[in-house]
């Protein structure tokens, strides 16, 4: 039972444009959301996150976007770069608007960015 | 120390043997979770400490998988008879500001032979 999926395997974009990472959840009890970032043989690592009362948080070239009612979240990348060439994590909980406690990951994205 | 510290980075063992696997968290951080990643799998939870106890240990595969944290501190998970299936990355974390996601450490990579 996959509770937070990410259908892309994998995505490839030129040096400059956008990328634009998708995630679909199926528990409509998740109120949080998160995304990170993860190069070969490192841990992850928090990228940006956003709670349910909103539908939009930016921070630099990263926005991450939520339609409760689409049960659907994506990250934008804008400019993309090469150094953000890893895997991406969408993860979600129900921790009452906070990241405390278990997190639900998906299955990860591999970005490419080619100069 | 500045980051979440897991030793050993990689281990090989034997079916059936037993290891153990640490994880020291940022300084000051209460909450502590344990995770996996399998081969070509995402993050699968396996437990969350606040403190020295486990509010939520749901995440565990079987009776052979165990966790503690001592100090409000260091944890310590342990696979008992390892299995080929056990085979994972396992990776911990700690948090303790709400607002922001945890910090993760590097990992242990465990192959069973």
């Amino acid at each position: 039972d996959q509770q937070v999926k990410q259908n892309s395997p994998s995505l490839s974009v030129q040096e400059g444009r956008i990328s634009i990472l998708n995630c679909d959840y199926t528990n409509s009890m998740f109120d949080y959301f998160l995304w990170y970032k993860k190069y070969p043989a490192e841990g992850p690592t928090f990228l940006i996150s956003i709670s349910s009362i909103k539908d939009k948080n930016e921070d630099g070239r990263f926005t991450v976007f939520l339609n409760k009612s689409a049960k659907h979240l994506s990250l934008h990348i804008v400019p993309s770069q090469p150094g953000d060439s890893a895997v991406y994590f969408c993860a979600a909980n129900s921790g009452g608007g906070t990241s405390y406690g278990k997190l639900t990951f998906g299955q990860g994205t591999i970005l490419t960015v080619h100069p | 120390g500045a980051g979440v510290s897991q030793s050993p980075s990689n281990k090989v063992t034997e079916k059936g043997k037993d290891v153990e696997l640490r994880c020291d968290p940022i300084s000051g951080h209460t909450a502590l979770y344990w995770y996996r990643q399998s081969l070509g799998q995402g993050l699968e939870f396996l437990i969350y400490f606040q403190g020295n106890s486990a509010p939520d240990k749901s995440g565990l595969p079987s009776d052979r998988f165990s966790a503690e944290r001592t100090g409000g501190s260091v944890s310590t998970l342990t696979i008992q008879r390892t299995q080929q299936e056990d085979s994972a990355v396992y990776l911990c974390a700690s948090s303790q500001d709400a607002n922001y996601g945890y910090t993760f450490g590097s990992g242990t990579r465990l192959t069973v032979v």
